[in-house]
């Protein structure tokens, strides 16, 4: 079966330095690898995925990830982080159960000014 | 093209009482999944149905159902509420079923049971 691991509940940065949020898999087969963002009251927002191909994924908002098999890591990146990175956000992996997404336990994310 | 709609948003229940929620997806998605998020348990699989055929299903009891109608719409029922089924019920439609295909979330539906 597979399953993420997201280490550390709850990251806080300041404005304008690096966003870091790490994401183990675990996972039989080659994994489909996701991260997700929630805003307060909403629903979950497509980040980026990975799929095959290319290891470093860039998704929307300046995010981008990179698949490492050998670590089985897939950690989301950003530059510089803006207040409205405020959120939270999820790692999921489609492993052998085909299209069921397995989540993460989701890392809150606070930018200070 | 519209999102994904799940009515209602907000619900408040009874225990004992059943509950239904709907999803609406993407126009042309054939896929639907639920999911359900709380506090304690985070974001848990409930089902997912494809061309009216649920096609998989999470570890719920059997309170907890589906269906999906010939226009790929969506509903879920909960029997016997209890306390612990409050929950932030989330849909989530697809174009298929292979995990290469995004999944698209509503807002979802706030489940409060009382």
């Amino acid at each position: 079966a597979q399953s993420v691991t997201q280490l550390g509940s709850h990251v806080s940065v300041s404005e304008g330095a690096l966003v870091l949020l790490r994401c183990n898999y675990s996972s039989s087969v080659p994994p489909y690898l996701f991260w997700y963002v929630q805003y307060p009251n909403q629903g979950l927002q497509l980040l980026l995925k990975y799929t095959t191909g290319a290891t470093l994924v860039k998704g929307i908002n300046g995010f981008e990830a990179e698949f490492k098999k050998s670590e089985t890591s897939f950690h989301l990146t950003k530059p510089s982080a803006h207040m409205s990175d405020a959120a939270e956000y999820f790692c999921a992996v489609i492993g052998a159960s085909g299209s069921r997404l397995t989540f993460g336990e989701g890392t809150q994310l606070t930018v200070n000014p | 093209k519209a999102g994904v709609t799940q009515t209602p948003r907000y619900l408040i229940k009874t225990r004992g009482q059943q509950v239904t929620l709907s999803c609406s997806p993407i126009s042309g998605h054939r896929s639907v999944s639920w999911y359900q998020q709380t506090p304690g348990q985070g974001l848990q699989f409930l089902f997912e149905y494809f061309s009216e055929t649920q096609r998989n299903k999470g570890n719920f009891p059997g309170r907890f159902s589906g269906r999906q109608f010939s226009n790929s719409r969506s509903e879920m029922n909960v029997s016997t509420l209890e306390l612990g089924d409050s929950a932030l019920y989330l849909c989530a439609s697809s174009e298929g079923l292979a995990g290469g295909y995004e999944q698209y979330f509503g807002p979802g539906t706030r489940l409060t049971v009382t």
